[in-house]
């Protein structure tokens, strides 16, 4: 499989903290998106950062990207129970537009 | 609703039989693609279309499978002589390509279960 890696697995923490979830490639890529999903549906489009950008900022989410270390991280502040779900980064690459997924995190946060 | 929708939600088969699955995406996106998940994981690609053509076929999708997007419009995917290994849910998702990089927006996928 070409599935990135994503780390931690699995998170718990209480509302109000922050998460931070990191996702690592083994390829080289067009663009970085990061994904989530609640138990058994579909996935949600959060945020895309191209990989000629370092970070990018969409409400409580942060996503910094470094292609040299073919890493980026995802940080939600103000975590609250609704952000319970699964996190996926996902790469797209030059010559193709097809999404390689990474392994996921389940973020859960208690009220 | 706008977004991606696929048909049915959930589908329940014995082993041998062919299904067919749907996809309609946004309205003037021009690409569409399937992905197939398992439990536990993150989706992995089978293929995609832009317009009526297809334009790529993951190795995951062994000849049992195939998949058409006639007119461009709405998608269907088949699986011949269903296995016990093809339980998964099948996501659809849709993009707008105009230049570089664009979203793919995803519909809430169909669970297959393989009995």
């Amino acid at each position: 499989s070409q599935q990135g890696e994503e780390d931690p697995q699995a998170l718990s923490i209480q509302e109000g903290e922050n998460a931070t979830m990191n996702c690592s490639y083994k390829t080289s890529i067009n663009n970085l998106q990061w994904y989530r999903q609640n138990s058994g549906r579909g996935l949600v489009h959060l945020i895309l950062i191209r990989s000629n950008e370092r970070e990018k900022h969409s409400g409580r989410l942060r996503v910094t990207l470094d292609t040299s270390k073919k890493s980026s991280s995802l940080l939600i502040t103000a975590s609250r129970a609704a952000d319970t779900a699964s996190y996926f980064c996902a790469m797209g690459s030059y010559n193709t537009d097809k999404l390689i997924f990474g392994t996921g995190t389940r973020l859960q946060v208690f009220p | 609703d706008t977004g991606v929708s696929q048909d049915p939600r959930h589908k329940i088969t014995k082993r041998g039989q062919n299904v067919t699955f749907r996809c309609d995406p946004i309205s003037e996106h021009n690409r569409l693609y399937w992905y197939r998940q398992t439990l536990g994981q993150g989706p992995e690609f089978l293929t995609y279309f832009q317009n009526e053509a297809q334009l790529e076929k993951s190795r995951l999708l062994s000849d049992r499978f195939s998949a058409e997007r006639p007119k461009g419009s709405f998608s269907t995917l088949e699986i011949q002589r269903t296995e016990q290994g093809d339980s998964a849910m099948y996501l659809c998702a849709s993009s707008l390509i105009l230049a570089g990089a664009d979203t793919q927006y995803f519909g809430p996928g169909t669970r297959l279960t393989v009995l």
